[in-house]
């Protein structure tokens, strides 16, 4: 199985703060790699398929890169309503395993 | 819009077993491949099952083969999830949620349940 992790687990940061979240893989995923956003209680929301690929909807902001075993997510510029867990989860492969998130809260 | 319901979730005894259903609206059901995904109480997101279209391609995680069945009836767009042996360690709350792509079962999801909660205790 291929196995995800990502930095870091919790991230403090300010609104207007340029935010970076790494994922790795174990293995090689080319650039199956999605990005999800979630928040208390409610359902994950997807951000960016195919590595870089924003989802209808998202906001500019929300930016996904990297190819292989290394890849991120970028938020430009923090809003309030992005203090969240954000998952990456790879599809390359049977099963298609997911990161253990990095938590985003205030500073 | 697209809206996805779980049922079927409870608390149930190790051992014993549970079908959870998601009834899907909003776009043409048999256009698209399907997935279980589960969370535990507090913790991250883990993949359980998928299925394509036609029921042709499916895929599990290690933790649930040989236990769980994944199906779906595409005249009644329905997705289910038949859970046998339960174990503690599969208390979690389970989502259905729609696969991003099409029929084929691709992987990410773009569309997702509200979830329904699973107890395995004695």
């Amino acid at each position: 199985d291929i196995q995800m992790t990502q930095s870091p687990s919790t991230l403090s940061a300010s609104v207007g703060d340029r935010v970076t979240i790494t994922c790795r893989a174990s293995q090689s995923i080319s650039s199956w790699l999605a990005w999800y956003q979630q928040k208390p209680g409610k359902a994950p929301k997807l951000l960016i398929y195919k590595a870089s690929s924003l989802e209808s909807g998202v906001p500019s902001r929300f930016s996904g890169s990297g190819s292989g075993t290394e890849f991120t997510l970028t938020i430009s510029s923090l809003q309030p309503d992005d203090f969240a867990t954000y998952y990456c989860q790879q599809y390359n492969s049977y099963p298609f395993t997911f990161g253990p998130g990095t938590k985003v809260d205030i500073k | 819009e697209v809206q996805l319901v779980e049922s079927g979730g409870g608390l149930v005894q190790p051992g014993r077993s549970l079908r959870l259903s998601c009834a899907a609206s909003g776009f043409t059901f048999d256009d698209y491949a399907m997935h279980w995904v589960r969370q535990a109480p507090g913790k991250g997101l883990e993949w359980v099952s998928g299925i394509s279209w036609n029921s042709g391609s499916i895929g599990y995680a290690d933790s649930v083969k040989g236990r769980f069945t994944i199906s779906r009836d595409n005249a009644k767009n329905s997705l289910y999830l038949q859970m046998n042996s339960l174990r503690a360690e599969d208390t979690a709350l389970y989502y259905c949620a729609k696969d991003g792509e099409g029929g084929i079962l691709t992987g990410y999801c773009d569309y997702w349940g509200q979830g329904t909660l699973v107890t395995v205790s004695s």
